[in-house]
């Protein structure tokens, strides 16, 4: 089992393009998360999902979208990428709301 | 001011050293999680705990939800033990974090 897996690991984008972030988990995990990671601050939540079609607001949803079209598989859109969206992200899975989350090794994403 | 504090913020302790990190939280919580995130980035889930103390291996966590703080022990502190430890709190579907306490075990 690759457990959770993310796609790229890195990236440099200029101030305005897009991109998408993947996450895929093969737990069959029904909850999954997206974090991003800043220096001296905790992990905050962007947006997470409870199941496959649907998807929810977490602290920080700004300036992302996200989509869960299939179970094993969680997307993470910027449609205009700022400068303040560079940051390591997370992807993490779950079976349920409190048992333990199963991380992604991460995506470093840099914006210009 | 944060819904989970942790303390100390950085942490450095000589090998064999009984270290502890503390976790507090102002709002009721079902279950608390404790993570490590290694030097290269990847984390790790290592408790829940809603009551009580669970002990794995060298690691004991313990919880008082009436007082809202817990607590991560490490017993004979090695090198390896050095990484980033996370407290987080279970609130309905999602987890909240504290900022971290960075752990240097020196040899």
């Amino acid at each position: 089992n690759a457990g959770v897996t993310q796609t790229p690991k890195f990236r440099v984008l200029k101030t305005g393009q897009s991109m998408t972030l993947l996450c895929a988990q093969d737990m069959n995990h029904e909850y999954m998360y997206w974090y991003r990671q800043d220096p001296g601050m905790g992990l905050r939540l962007i947006h997470y999902s409870v199941g496959e079609g649907t998807t929810a607001k977490g602290e920080v949803p700004d300036g992302y979208n996200v989509s869960r079209l299939k179970k094993q598989n969680f997307l993470l859109g910027l449609e205009s990428a700022a400068p303040s969206q560079t940051s390591v992200y997370f992807c993490a899975s779950s079976y349920s709301n409190w048992g333990p989350q199963f991380f992604g090794p991460g995506t470093r994403l840099t914006v210009l | 001011k944060n819904e989970v504090e942790q303390s100390p913020q950085n942490l450095t302790a000589q090998e064999g050293e009984f270290i502890t990190i503390n976790c507090s939280y102002s709002v009721g919580i079902s279950a608390l999680h404790w993570l490590q995130q290694h030097p290269g980035g990847g984390i790790v889930s290592l408790f829940m705990l809603s009551s009580g103390k669970k002990k794995h291996g060298r690691l004991i966590a313990t919880i008082n939800i009436q007082e809202k703080h817990s607590s991560l022990h490490i017993t004979a502190s090695h090198p390896r033990d050095s990484a980033v430890y996370i407290c987080a709190v279970i609130r309905g579907n999602k987890l909240v974090f504290g900022a971290g306490t960075i752990l240097r075990v020196k040899s």
